[in-house]
């Protein structure tokens, strides 16, 4: 299984609503990824987890928030965002070797309206 | 973070050879140049990478100036299915808490039928 899995594939959302987005690989990789890309424009990183732990944080505001719950699953939980936060949003998952991040593979990402 | 620069576009014409170019004239010794593409709809997608030497896979080449300070990412033969947004990254060797990818604005590649 070389692939990673994203839910749902769309999204929309009120101002006021609060969704989840989630991520899965089987790959057995430990490092996992949040992108943001906006259209016609290059993805953003958001969020590294490694080891299931937070190792990056790209100054996102607090309406976004991380979990990784087990080395397979990272959601992204989505409370009060703007208009400006639809967008995108790209999971990605690579091996770790020896301190070294192998290349990314990314899922099909979830496009979120915010109405 | 060293910065690439790649044309915004190029149209390729289906079964010929395409060379994608990328300039990174601020590169430091220990950024590797990995070569990234979008296809349409989809997430970015892994296509080569390298360091010094030029490289080859089932996917396309890379080719690495003796400098370092421009690199070449070539597809053989242009299929319809290549047609992306193709990204030249520079990343370091080794990353202490994680693995930064910053994508540049890559170059479109059309490719005529």
């Amino acid at each position: 299984d070389t692939e990673v899995t994203q839910t749902p594939k769309h999204l929309v959302m009120g101002m006021t609503n609060k969704k989840s987005l989630k991520c899965e690989q089987h790959m057995g990789h430990r490092a996992m990824y949040w992108y943001k890309q906006k259209a016609k424009k290059p993805p953003e990183l958001m969020f590294v987890y490694s080891y299931e732990k937070l190792s990056i944080n790209e100054s996102v505001p607090s309406r976004f928030s991380p979990e990784c719950p087990n080395s397979s699953l990272l959601n992204l939980h989505l409370h009060a965002l703007q208009p400006e936060d639809s967008a995108l949003y790209l999971c990605a998952s690579s091996r770790i070797q020896r301190g070294t991040y192998n290349e990314q593979f990314f899922g099909p990402g979830t496009r979120l309206t915010v109405l | 973070d060293a910065k690439t620069t790649q044309p915004n576009s190029m149209e390729s014409n289906e079964e010929e050879p395409v060379h994608l170019p990328c300039n990174h004239s601020t590169i430091s010794g220990t950024d590797y140049i990995h070569w990234y593409r979008q296809l349409p709809s989809q997430g970015p997608e892994y296509v080569i990478h390298g360091l010094t030497s030029n490289v080859n896979n089932r996917m396309a080449s890379l080719a690495i100036a003796e400098d370092r300070k421009s690199s070449t990412l070539i597809l053989h033969r242009a299929t319809l299915r290549d047609a992306a947004v193709y990204y030249c990254i520079l990343r370091p060797e080794k990353k202490s808490s994680g693995d930064k990818l910053t994508f540049g604005t890559g170059t479109r590649l059309a490719v005529r039928p």
